[in-house]
């Protein structure tokens, strides 16, 4: 099947470690985001990257990290720089630029909770 | 920065009445985009539409778009209660490379 994963659903940190978020996606896709999402809050921006080895920082990057090795895979590293982790993730991909490859297709999330 | 900002922020309607939500935007952009989610789970597109296009219908979704006003609509009609979630609206402006979303209209379809 094809699609986008990340892992794990759910994850637990104590203040003071970086924890690293997984997304896969398998669709061949050249852009990647992540977003970050409060409870009854839309969606912000964090990172995206629309090629392998390169990455933009969205509206609220402070604290996070992220690497773009490979087309398949866009892992987000919460640091301990980031006051307030706690929150629900959001991984998507997307085909491309311009024509009609404009949708997003989205994970379905990792919930971190700091401790 | 949020570039869309649905309205209203949340609605309640009974199953079989038709939901309209709103949203507006501040730059130009290249297109619109709808999404749906469930609570707890990821975004599912709806629907797309560019900005040279000023209605486009899916099934029992219409979206329309009016580029000198900012702004766009998303009718759900015959509303049933499994359409019950948040819709976002979604813009990429034409001068970005990113997309950003709106805070998102809550609906609960009564049965």
């Amino acid at each position: 099947d094809g699609g986008i994963t990340q892992s794990p659903k759910y994850l637990f940190r104590k203040e003071g470690q970086n924890v690293t978020l997984s997304c896969e996606q398998n669709l061949n896709h050249d852009a990647m985001y992540w977003y970050r999402q409060d409870p009854g809050q839309g969606l912000r921006l964090i990172y995206y990257s629309q090629i392998v080895n390169d990455f933009q920082k969205g509206d609220i990057a402070e604290g996070y990290s992220v690497s773009r090795e490979k087309k398949e895979s866009f892992p987000l590293t919460v640091t301990s720089a980031q006051k307030n982790p706690t929150a629900f993730y959001l991984c998507a991909s997307m085909l491309g630029w311009g024509g009609s490859y404009n949708e997003q297709f989205f994970g379905p999330g990792t919930r971190l909770t700091v401790l | 920065s949020q570039q869309g900002e649905e309205d209203p922020q949340a609605l309640s309607i009974q199953e079989g009445e038709n939901a309209t939500m709103n949203c507006s935007y501040k730059t130009s952009i290249n297109n619109l985009q709808w999404y749906r989610q469930n609570s707890g789970r990821g975004l599912v597109h709806l629907i797309l539409i560019r900005s040279n296009e000023r209605e486009k219908h899916s099934g029992r979704l219409r979206v329309t778009l009016d580029t000198s006003k900012k702004s766009s609509s998303l009718l759900i009609t015959a509303s049933r209660a499994a359409d019950t979630a948040s819709y976002f609206c979604a813009t990429d402006a034409d001068n970005n490379n990113d997309m950003r979303f709106g805070a998102g209209t809550r609906l609960t379809v009564k049965p």
